[in-house]
Order: structure tokens, then C-alpha cells, then sequence
């Protein structure tokens, strides 16, 4: 079936390391990438998202880079905080039909002080 | 503005039994979706309404799921009967645009004994 795979599934840091985290798409066509974040509790959010017209896009302390050749793209978080611990989740469109995203299955990112 | 709300937020039913869960989507929201998480894997896709209409259903397991929207407002997703590999964390999601940012509930979380 298809899947949207995402590594690493746990990252542990220190505060102020960056974090980084990968997902690999199947499908050449996809044009939206988002990022959600689930805190313990929590609903999943968006972060941040990215268009297939653009290999980069910044918000603060986080940026998102796609690469469409080799249909991957990763979440990067800078200076990284306690409070940037939770469960991020990357998505891409399915390929059988573009109205759903797939979701990968998830990093859990936790930020020592 | 209210976000999505689900009910209930946690449901232990013995197998065999039945367990309705609702969801009522942020309001002018055509789009709803439901997904489910079993423990520490993707965010897995049920299925997706427009307004009242069911526009995909691909991921719904089996004929013991059953989805409805009655007025293309509130959602409700029964099990009927329940097994074990039910259990999990269901999420429902609604969004104005396809493809655009999924505004998610806190998740109805399914326990079956």
C-alpha cells in the first residue's frame, strides 16, 4: 500500500541542538507537504507546510526543505526548546486521490535541558 | 470560534460491544475527515465527507464501520461489533479547502477488552 515514511521515529536532543527529520514520498506528483505537531494531550497542529513550487520555506525557528527529485522532505528545527517536544507528523497527498493526506508515522522529538 | 470537538475522549468497551463516537467539525467546514493512530504508528486515513456525502472511504476497515453526517454537520463513527485491533486513538479533522490546513479534534481514544 502507499506510505509516506518518516525517520527518525524517536530524537532526543539538547536544548539549543538543532533537530532534523526526514520523509520520503512515492508519489511524483504530490504538490503539498505539511508538518503537524502533537504535544502530550494534545490535538495534532500545523506548523508548517510547503508547496511543490518551492524548496524552502522558513518560520522562525523552523523551516521546511523539499527535495522533488529524490521526493523527500524535511522539517528542521534550530535552537530547539523544551517546549518543542511532542510528536511531529509529516503528510503528503495520496496518490489514489488527491483530496486525503497520508500521514507518516511519526518522530517523537524530546528537547533536554 | 470552537475547534472540533470529539466525544467521547476515551471509550473502554468489552469486545463484541458497540461504540458510537461524534465528532462536530469547525462550522462551515465541508470537509471532515476521520483517521485513526494505533500506538506508535501512522495517523491512518478512514475516510472523507463533503458536506453530507461520503467522497472516499477507502480506509475504512470493514462493513463493522459505519460512518454518517446527517446534514453535513456533525459526524458519527460506530463500531459495531468491536475487536480487539479496534482500539486506538480516533481523530476527526475538518478543513474549508481540500488540501488545506486539517484543523483536528483531541481525538476519541478506543479501548477494546
Amino acid at each position: 500500500g502507499e506510505n509516506v515514511e518518516q525517520h527518525p521515529s524517536t530524537l532526543s536532543v539538547q536544548e539549543g541542538d538543532s533537530a532534523v527529520i526526514k520523509c520520503t514520498y512515492s508519489d511524483s506528483a504530490s504538490n503539498y507537504f505539511p508538518w503537524y505537531k502533537q504535544e502530550l494531550g494534545k490535538r495534532p497542529q500545523l506548523i508548517i507546510d510547503i508547496r511543490s513550487n518551492v524548496g524552502e520555506k522558513k518560520d522562525q525557528r523552523i523551516a521546511v526543505t523539499l527535495n522533488k527529485t529524490a521526493k523527500h522532505f524535511s522539517l528542521h528545527i534550530t535552537e530547539t526548546q523544551p517546549e518543542d517536544s511532542a510528536v511531529y507528523f509529516c503528510a503528503a497527498p495520496s496518490k489514489k486521490g488527491y483530496n486525503k493526506l497520508i500521514f507518516g508515522a511519526g518522530t517523537r522529538l524530546a528537547v533536554h535541558p | 470560534e470552537a475547534g472540533v470537538t470529539q466525544f467521547p475522549s476515551h471509550s473502554v468497551i468489552e469486545k463484541g460491544q458497540t461504540v458510537t463516537l461524534r465528532c462536530d467539525p469547525i462550522s462551515g467546514h465541508d470537509n471532515l475527515y476521520w483517521y485513526r493512530r494505533v500506538m506508535g504508528k501512522e495517523i491512518k486515513f478512514l475516510l472523507h465527507f463533503v458536506k453530507e456525502s461520503k467522497q472516499d472511504e477507502s480506509g475504512m476497515p470493514n462493513n463493522r464501520f459505519l460512518a454518517e453526517r446527517t446534514g453535513g454537520t456533525y459526524s458519527t463513527l460506530k463500531v459495531q461489533p468491536a475487536e480487539l485491533e479496534d482500539s486506538g486513538v480516533y481523530f476527526c479533522a475538518s478543513s474549508q479547502d481540500l488540501l488545506g490546513e486539517l484543523f483536528f479534534g483531541e481525538g476519541s481514544r478506543l479501548t477494546v477488552l
